[in-house]
């Protein structure tokens, strides 16, 4: 079955540092692959998602992920964080629903 | 264009109650999938519901339901609550036709806690 892993629980970044989450996939054929966010109690937010083509892609918020099939990867990455970019991250691969990982907790600190 | 809208955002039951979740997608959005989010378990897909009928269902006992009514809105039962289902429950609305490319828009949850 499909899965993702993310590796960082907990993730505590200094404001204006750069940002990366990693995300690894398990998965036979090229997999859908999503990023959400989720701030203290809220919804989940979609960040961006890659199907094909282009393996880098651009997403909202100033974030940005890049697939990488050799490493069975797709981090995410911001290169200036924010304070307002605390929240939960999750990364999810679809099939028929979403598997999401165990979530990268982010603190920014002043 | 209002997102999904889930009711109660609290609520507070005892053990071997039942319980009713209610979800409204989004205006035009027919198909609506449920998960449960805990510590231990992190977010786990319940079912989704496709125009009245469970397409696909979770890994979840029986006492976990759902329906879907003609105008897309979705409800979820649990009945005789154990402690392990206190949790956050997500509803997520789709666009018709986008099965796996599709982005999920997902509601604020609704907070169950079971005491």
């Amino acid at each position: 079955a499909q899965s993702v892993t993310q590796p960082d629980i907990h993730i505590t970044v200094s404001e204006g540092a750069s940002l990366e989450l990693r995300c690894n996939y398990s998965y036979g054929a090229t997999p859908y692959l999503f990023w959400y966010v989720q701030s203290p109690g809220q919804g989940l937010q979609l960040l961006l998602k890659y199907f094909s083509g282009d393996t880098l892609v651009q997403g909202i918020k100033g974030f940005e992920a890049e697939f990488k099939r050799s490493q069975s990867s797709f981090n995410l990455r911001k290169p200036s964080v924010h304070w307002s970019d605390a929240a939960e991250y999750f990364c999810a691969v679809n099939d028929y629903k979403l598997s999401f990982g165990a979530g990268t907790t982010v603190t920014v600190r002043a | 264009k209002a997102g999904v809208t889930q009711t109660p955002r609290y609520l507070i039951k005892t053990r071997g109650q039942q319980v009713t979740l209610s979800c409204s997608p989004i205006s035009g959005h027919r198909s609506v999938s449920w998960y449960q989010q805990t510590p231990g378990q992190g977010l786990q897909f319940l079912f989704e519901y496709f125009s009245e009928t469970q397409r696909n269902k979770g890994n979840f006992p029986g006492r976990f339901s759902g329906r879907q009514f003609s105008n897309s809105r979705s409800e979820m039962n649990v009945s005789t609550l154990e402690l392990g289902d206190s949790a956050l429950y997500l509803c997520a609305s789709r666009l018709p036709g986008q099965a796996n490319t599709g982005e999920l828009f997902f509601g604020e949850g609704s907070r169950l806690t079971v005491l």
